[in-house]
């Protein structure tokens, strides 16, 4: 079964940092891109990033682009997202994505539950 | 503002039939890139629900099925049930990446 777990949300300071991790099972998680997608409160889904399978392509949403890093540990099966330099407006649920190919813009076949990012002073 | 464009709001009684628009333009949809839909019920991750314009994910019931056409996809969902009550979110793709529609919230009467 594909299971897909986000971690590393809460509450943070403008201008602050924070990385998201997404651990990975019951697939072979080198062999797929990955992506993150967001959801204010109360709006609709906005992606983020994606990643391939080999990390040597990934892709960001223009805002967010010099501020977050997309990454994967294929030895550890785990997805991350390294957030700088936030704002109000990156208050969100993050989910963590897979495509069902090894590349990037290719459907989102199974989503994690998310993990909740909350910028405020 | 989202790039593709969908009904804010759509609903219908059980068992007919509703439909659910997506505009795009021809740097998105139009430009021959495919269209996937979602459905997110309330509290939960989004979901799969078709992929490539028509295709149907392993598990989806044959009363969901998907279009495209030049600019705009539909999603259309017949013999109407509660448990379809969700937000119904369009993807696709651009230069820049992927992009979604704004969602639709499809409510049974």
């Amino acid at each position: 079964e594909v299971q897909l777990l986000e971690s590393g949300g809460g509450l943070v300071q403008p201008g602050g940092s924070l990385r998201l991790s997404c651990a990975a099972s019951g697939f072979t998680f080198s062999s797929y891109a990955v992506s993150w997608v967001r959801q204010s409160p109360g709006k609709g889904l906005e992606w983020v990033a994606s990643v391939n399978g080999g990390s040597d392509n990934t892709h960001y949403t223009d805002s967010v682009k010099g501020r977050f890093t997309i990454s994967r540990d294929n030895s550890k099966n785990t997805l991350y997202l390294q957030m700088n330099s936030l704002r109000a407006d990156d208050t969100a649920v993050y989910f963590c994505a897979k495509s069902p190919q090894y590349t990037t813009l290719t459907p989102l076949d199974y989503w994690g539950q998310g993990t909740l990012v909350t910028v405020s002073s | 503002q989202s790039v593709l464009t969908q009904p804010p709001s759509v609903s219908g009684a059980p068992g007919q039939r509703v439909t659910i628009s997506c505009t795009g333009s021809s740097s998105n949809i139009g430009a021959g890139y495919s269209v996937h839909w979602y459905q997110q019920l309330p509290g939960t991750a989004p979901k799969l629900l078709i992929y490539g314009n028509t295709n149907r994910p392993s598990g989806v019931p044959d009363r969901f099925s998907g279009s495209k056409s030049g600019t705009s996809a539909s999603l259309a969902i017949t013999g109407l049930q509660a448990e379809d009550e969700a937000d119904y979110y369009c993807q696709s793709y651009d230069s820049s990446g992927v992009v979604f529609g704004g969602g639709t919230k499809l409510t049974v009467l």
